[in-house]
This record gives C-alpha cells, sequence and structure tokens, in this order.
C-alpha cells in the first residue's frame, strides 16, 4: 500500500484566494482525520469522517474551512477565502476501524498564504 | 479535561543516554494511549502505545511507563541514538475516537 497520499505538498497562494488541499486514504480505512499543525498550537484536529460521513467538525475553525468525503477514497479540505493565519501543516490521516492500530498519517501539505 | 500536557518541550540527550518524556491527562475516560514521532517533513508515525490496564509495556528500546492513579504516562528511550533524534507526541484517545495530542517535544541526540 502507498500509504495516506496527500497533494499538494506544497502550496503558496495570495490571501482571498480558494485552497483545495487533497488526501487519499489507505484503502479499507473506516476512519479519515484532517489534522492541522502550527508550532504554537501544535497538532489540532479539524474534522474527522467515520466512513465518509463527517462525524466531528468542532475543530474547523471558522465557515471559511469545509471539508467533505465524496467517497471512501478521497477527500478534501477546502478553505474559502484564506488568510496569513492559515498557513500550518495540513495532515491527513486514516485508521482502520479498530483504532487500536493507530492512525497512519500522511506527509502533508505545507500552506504558506501571503 | 480534554488536553493531554507534556513536557519537556525539547530535551538534549548525550548518545547512549535515557531519553525520558512525560505526560499528563485529566480525562479518565481516555482508553487508548499512543506515542507518536515526527521527522522534518514527514507526518508523524506510530511508536508505541498502551491501554490503561497495563502498566509498562516496552518495544525494543522504547518503553512506555503508565501511571493510572496519578494519569501520568510517559515514554522511556534507552540507549537513546543520534537517529532518535527527532519530535516526540503523546496522545489519548477519548470515547468519542478523537485521538488528542500533547504539544510536542524536540529531542535531539549528541552523537
Amino acid at each position: 500500500d502507498a500509504g495516506v497520499i496527500q497533494s499538494p505538498r506544497h502550496e503558496v497562494t495570495e490571501m482571498g484566494q480558494e485552497v483545495t488541499l487533497r488526501c487519499k486514504p489507505i484503502s479499507g480505512h473506516d476512519y479519515l482525520f484532517w489534522y492541522r499543525q502550527t508550532m504554537m498550537r501544535g497538532l489540532e484536529l479539524l474534522i474527522y469522517f467515520n466512513n465518509n460521513v463527517p462525524i466531528d467538525d468542532s475543530g474547523m475553525p471558522e465557515d471559511r474551512f469545509s471539508a467533505k468525503m465524496p467517497n471512501a477514497s478521497f477527500s478534501t479540505l477546502k478553505i474559502q477565502p484564506s488568510e496569513p493565519r492559515d498557513s500550518a501543516v495540513y495532515f491527513c490521516a486514516s485508521s482502520p476501524r479498530d483504532l487500536l492500530y493507530g492512525y497512519t498519517f500522511g506527509s502533508g501539505t505545507r500552506l504558506t498564504v501571503v | 479535561q480534554q488536553q493531554v500536557k507534556q513536557s519537556p518541550q525539547s530535551l538534549i540527550v548525550q548518545k547512549g543516554g535515557i531519553s525520558i518524556i512525560n505526560c499528563a491527562y485529566e480525562n479518565t475516560a481516555f482508553d487508548y494511549f499512543p506515542w507518536y514521532q515526527q521527522f522534518p517533513g514527514k507526518g508523524p508515525a506510530l511508536l508505541i502505545a498502551i491501554r490503561p490496564d497495563v502498566s509498562e509495556k516496552k518495544e525494543g528500546r522504547f518503553t512506555i511507563s503508565f501511571n493510572k492513579s496519578a494519569k501520568q504516562f510517559s515514554l522511556h528511550i534507552m540507549d537513546s541514538q543520534p537517529g532518535d533524534s527527532a519530535t516526540y507526541f503523546c496522545a489519548a484517545r477519548g470515547p468519542d475516537d478523537k485521538i488528542i495530542f500533547g504539544k510536542g517535544t524536540r529531542l535531539h541526540i549528541l552523537p
């Protein structure tokens, strides 16, 4: 298995633009998580899905953030409009139904909003 | 109550020494405590994990010690090597299946 695949690896965009981050989870995993990592706040859970259904989006910072999982093999995290304070590394992670196997993280997308 | 507090923020250890990272939690409903290791430019990777009905778990040079009554757990890295230099996160899972991460410890092993 290729693991969790995220794209793009790096994104530089201007303030006000729409940004879409993409994630392909490991085949057969039931859970998908979006995290944001910054030096100040560490790893923050933004939203997670179980069997493509959003379960908890309480970590999504503002209405500018939205996430979808149209099928078991693809998810997007969208920021519209983007702001400089959204600059961070965004990670996608997936997990099988038995969470005791832990999450498998992707390599992340480093977002810079200028 | 959903927090996991991790210390120290950074740690420097001589090669061959023991690295110790500590975590504390408040929520007694947490039922799974993993540790993750992250190298620069990579996502965190599961290193070792423990359930609260076990007081210690060892995998190679890595050991988790768990004190349920004190609501504390720690990671010990024996015979620390330069390749262990990374950021380490403790974490805990709640009944809602969410895993909450500590703020991380930057470990540097001196050659």
